[in-house]
């Protein structure tokens, strides 16, 4: 199975950008996509986007369209969550997680990072 | 709002049997894709519980299954125990948005 690290918490102004990285391990990177999912203080799970880093390009959550672009890079084996214009409500722990079948975003995410703290605050 | 719907909070006393419902709509639970379960413990991350129709991962106790009917599907404890007090989500895949979707989550409590 396998394994995800993410870079330590940040914290950000508002107006600003964060960028959070994800290190596999220990598995195949380029054929599974890499979703970002987050949880804002006393809020649930909510997919942000993703990417299959074969294709290169990332899939986003409407919400997050205009304001998120993931990365992948293979010869690192990272991926990588950048969020712009940050505001106060995007406060929260931000999740890497891998899918379980190749090639879709279809799927159930069989491996988690540990989780980054994001704090946006003037 | 999330996609998928799940009541806030549930309890039960240990030994008991509970249920949590994920309602859905055509275009995610009803359109025939899978739904999943995970089971989040304060500053850790989500564990897969059960994946598609009513698999384990290797180390999920037989108390922990699912099922699915129609736009909804449910994920059923038996057995209660003080460990399972933590929150539950669902997870299916959507058409219209064309990406993952999770439920709101559930906070268990065990009495």
């Amino acid at each position: 199975q396998v394994q995800l690290v993410q870079s330590g918490a940040e914290v950000k102004k508002p107006g600003s950008s964060v960028k959070v990285s994800c290190k596999a391990s220990g598995g195949t990177f380029k054929s599974y996509a890499i979703s970002w999912v987050r949880q804002a203080p006393g809020q649930g799970l909510e997919w942000m986007g993703g990417i299959i880093p074969l294709s290169g390009t990332g899939k986003y959550a409407q919400k997050f369209q205009d304001r998120l672009t993931i990365t992948a890079d293979e010869s690192t084996l990272t991926a990588y969550m950048e969020l712009s214009s940050l505001r106060s409500d995007d406060t929260g722990v931000y999740y890497c997680a891998r899918a379980k079948v190749a090639y879709t975003y279809l799927g159930w995410f069989d491996s988690w990072g540990q989780g980054t703290l994001v704090t946006v605050s003037s | 709002q999330s996609v998928l719907t799940q009541p806030p909070s549930l309890s039960g006393a240990p030994g008991q049997t509970i249920t949590i419902s994920c309602t859905g709509s055509s275009s995610n639970i009803g359109a025939d894709y899978d739904v999943h379960w995970y089971q989040l413990l304060p500053g850790t991350a989500p564990k897969l519980l059960i994946y598609e129709k009513n698999n384990r991962p290797s180390g999920v106790p037989d108390r922990f299954s699912g099922s699915k009917s129609g736009t909804s599907a449910s994920l059923a404890i038996t057995g209660l125990q003080a460990e399972d007090e933590a929150e539950y989500y669902c997870q299916s895949y959507d058409s219209s948005l064309s990406g993952s979707v999770f439920g709101g989550g559930t906070k268990l409590t065990v009495l």
